[in-house]
């Protein structure tokens, strides 16, 4: 099994520029989310989804789009980058239940100059 | 709103030495918790959870955990630290209820450094 699988491992984008963060998992999670870690931050909690359909805003929305169109995808859109944006995306995703835990990706570095 | 504050951002013990990561955690509802451990580029991996049951949990790589509801904390101990345990960890947290399903929400982190 694959687990988590993130896309790209890396990126440098430019001020105003969009892009999307790929998210796949074949694990059959109904839960799936996104955060983004900074120094001194931890995680934080940027989108997440209870299943296909269904997105709710984390801690940190402003200036991402999600959508849920299948159970195993879940992509974080930039629409106009921001150098703030520069940082590590986590995608992770679980079984239904807050009992659990999350299955983590191994990450997207982004660099916004 | 649940919260999860980790004390002390990095702590250095010597090969050998007891480890003691802390978590204190906010909740109205009861919580389970979590322990991640995060090696350099590297992403997250669970050490051990606490949902209900025994309030002493047992995790990977010799790690456990002890969740004291009166204190709300799930400290995270290991009575000998090895070089590899260098890493980053964090406490995470989740509950059932309508506002929180599929939320989970980590602490800030604690560097563990370990000398020779």
């Amino acid at each position: 099994n694959a687990g988590v699988t993130q896309t790209p491992k890396f990126q440098v984008l430019k001020t105003g520029q969009s892009m999307t963060l790929q998210c796949a998992q074949d694990m059959n999670h109904e839960y799936m989310s996104w955060y983004r870690q900074d120094p001194g931050m931890g995680l934080r909690l940027i989108h997440y989804s209870v299943g296909a359909g269904i997105t709710d805003q984390g801690e940190v929305p402003n200036g991402y789009n999600v959508s849920r169109s299948t159970t195993e995808d879940f992509p974080l859109r930039l629409l106009s980058a921001a150098p703030s944006q520069t940082s590590v995306y986590f995608c992770a995703s679980s079984l239904p239940g807050p009992s659990y835990g999350y299955t983590f990706g191994s990450g997207t570095r982004l660099t916004v100059v | 709103a649940q919260s999860v504050t980790q004390l002390g951002s990095h702590v250095s013990v010597s090969e050998g030495a007891l480890v003691l990561l802390r978590c204190n955690y906010s909740s109205s509802v009861p919580p389970y918790l979590f322990w991640y451990v995060q090696y350099p580029n590297q992403g997250l991996q669970l050490l051990l959870k606490y949902t209900t049951g025994a309030t002493l949990v047992k995790g990977i790589n010799g790690f456990e955990a002890e969740f004291k509801k009166s204190e709300t904390s799930f400290h995270l101990t290991k009575p000998s630290a090895h070089m590899s345990d260098a890493a980053e960890y964090f406490c995470a947290v989740s509950h059932h209820g309508s506002s929180n399903t599929g939320k989970l929400i980590f602490g800030q982190g604690t560097t563990l450094q370990v000398k020779p």
